[in-house]
């Protein structure tokens, strides 16, 4: 039972490239979410999604996109990459019982 | 939006009974809190969940008092392998996760 799986694990960027972020759950999970965690700070929601074909913004959602187009993966974009979106993210997936969510293991990514 | 603060971090020995209070003055009658701890590079991990007076299970112990204005996570005989993060959390089932703020949490530091 995989539970919720970040690809990829570690990614460099260049300034102005793009790239996408897949986050898969195998638990039948309606809600899903992307953080991002930057040294020493707490969880900050960048976008999530209520259910297949929904997403919606979170805290930080400038300079992301998201799609849901499967009930089971979520995927974060960045357009343009800049070096303010270093940073490990994080994504997460409930739906189980009032505020149990369930992480994976991040992916981390720097942008030079 | 109920607004969670606690300690930044708390030093304890093996062996020993941690608490770790977190105050919640604007919580919410529909609002569940719950708490979650992150060791470094992973993602949170759900600890316990509680609505009022006492939640006991395997890892921790949750004090609700009747007031629900604060909330003490109580870890019985820690070891060095409790040495994390621990958010305390509080949101309604309405919204779930949408509104979890997972801010900088108690660093707790478990020494030998």
């Amino acid at each position: 039972n995989a539970g919720v799986t970040q690809t990829p694990k570690f990614r460099v960027l260049k300034t102005g490239q793009s790239m996408t972020l897949l986050c898969a759950q195998d638990m039948n999970h309606e809600y899903m979410y992307w953080y991002r965690q930057d040294p020493g700070m707490g969880l900050r929601l960048i976008h999530y999604s209520v259910g297949e074909g929904t997403t919606a913004k979170g805290e930080v959602p400038d300079g992301y996109n998201v799609s849901r187009l499967k009930k089971q993966n979520f995927l974060l974009g960045l357009e343009s990459a800049a070096p303010s979106q270093t940073s490990v993210y994080f994504c997460a997936s409930g739906g189980g019982g009032v505020g149990e969510l369930f992480f994976g293991e991040g992916s981390r990514l720097t942008v030079l | 939006l109920a607004k969670t603060t606690q300690p930044i971090s708390m030093d304890s020995y093996e062996g020993q009974e941690v608490n770790i209070t977190c105050s919640h003055n604007n919580i919410a009658t529909n609002d569940y809190i719950t708490w979650y701890q992150q060791f470094p590079s992973q993602g949170p991990r759900f600890i316990i969940q509680g609505y009022k007076t006492k939640v006991t299970n395997e890892v921790a112990s949750l004090f609700i008092p009747a007031d629900r204005k604060s909330s003490t996570l109580s870890l019985p005989r820690v070891s060095l392998s409790d040495t994390a993060v621990y958010y305390c959390l509080v949101g309604d089932n309405e919204n779930y996760g949408q509104n979890f703020v997972f801010g900088p949490g108690t660093r707790l530091s478990v020494l030998p």
